[in-house]
């Protein structure tokens, strides 16, 4: 399957606890995006990154988030101390080049108790 | 005002009939323009991206896009019950490289 891998694809946490949900691109790929969908809204952007640099975090919450994409291996989205209002589901998406067309992974369905 | 507008629906329309969803964007200068389908649960799927003024059909659908209305819509001809999902627009504004989503518009289709 060459398409964005996400895992896991669900993950309960209780309060406190952290958070982490990894993304790997589509093969070919070089630029992630991580987008947020809230229960009954729509997605919202939260970072976007090349290897081993994060582009624009304009749409990350200052605290508790963090975001990387190491030189090898998936990127990774950190949730430190989760509350139960970071309960979402959480997509990444890749895309060839800069604003080209951006495919989605399953996403990862964040629980917390 | 939000960056990226669609109505919430739902829209139902009959088997067989032509759906037609719209969207609205604040920024004038947008250059790229998505729609996708949402099946609950789901990821958002591409169905059409679309990039100058006009219409781009691809089988039953047809994406047409109005910049100096800023205004892009969807339409879904021979509608099937498969289609029910919710279809999501989505923007590149200047200066980003990320989608600005709008909040999707439910749409069933009634057999």
């Amino acid at each position: 399957n060459a398409g964005v891998m996400q895992n896991p694809r669900h993950l309960v946490r209780r309060r406190g606890q952290e958070a982490r949900l990894r993304c790997s691109p589509m093969k070919g790929h070089s630029h992630v995006y991580w987008y947020r969908q809230l229960p009954e809204e729509g997605l919202k952007f939260m970072v976007y990154l090349q290897k081993e640099n994060i582009i624009d975090e304009s749409g990350m919450p200052k605290e508790r988030f963090s975001a990387e994409f190491p030189k090898e291996g998936p990127s990774i989205l950190r949730i430190q101390q989760v509350v139960r209002g970071d309960s979402a589901a959480y997509f990444c998406a890749s895309s060839w080049g800069p604003g080209d067309i951006q495919y989605f992974g399953a996403g990862t369905r964040l629980s917390v108790l | 005002q939000k960056e990226v507008e669609q109505n919430s629906g739902p829209l139902s329309v009959p088997e067989g009939a032509i759906a037609s969803l719209n969207c609205t964007y604040s920024d004038r200068v947008s250059q790229s323009f998505f729609w996708y389908r949402q099946y609950s649960g789901k990821s958002p799927e591409l169905i059409m991206s679309i990039y100058s003024n006009g219409d781009k059909e691809d089988g039953r659908f047809t994406a047409q896009l109005n910049k100096a209305s800023q205004y892009v819509s969807l339409l879904i001809r021979d509608s099937q019950p498969s289609d029910s999902a919710t279809y999501l627009c989505a923007v590149t504004l200047t200066g980003a490289n990320n989608l600005f989503f709008g909040t999707g518009t439910r749409l069933t289709v009634i057999p």
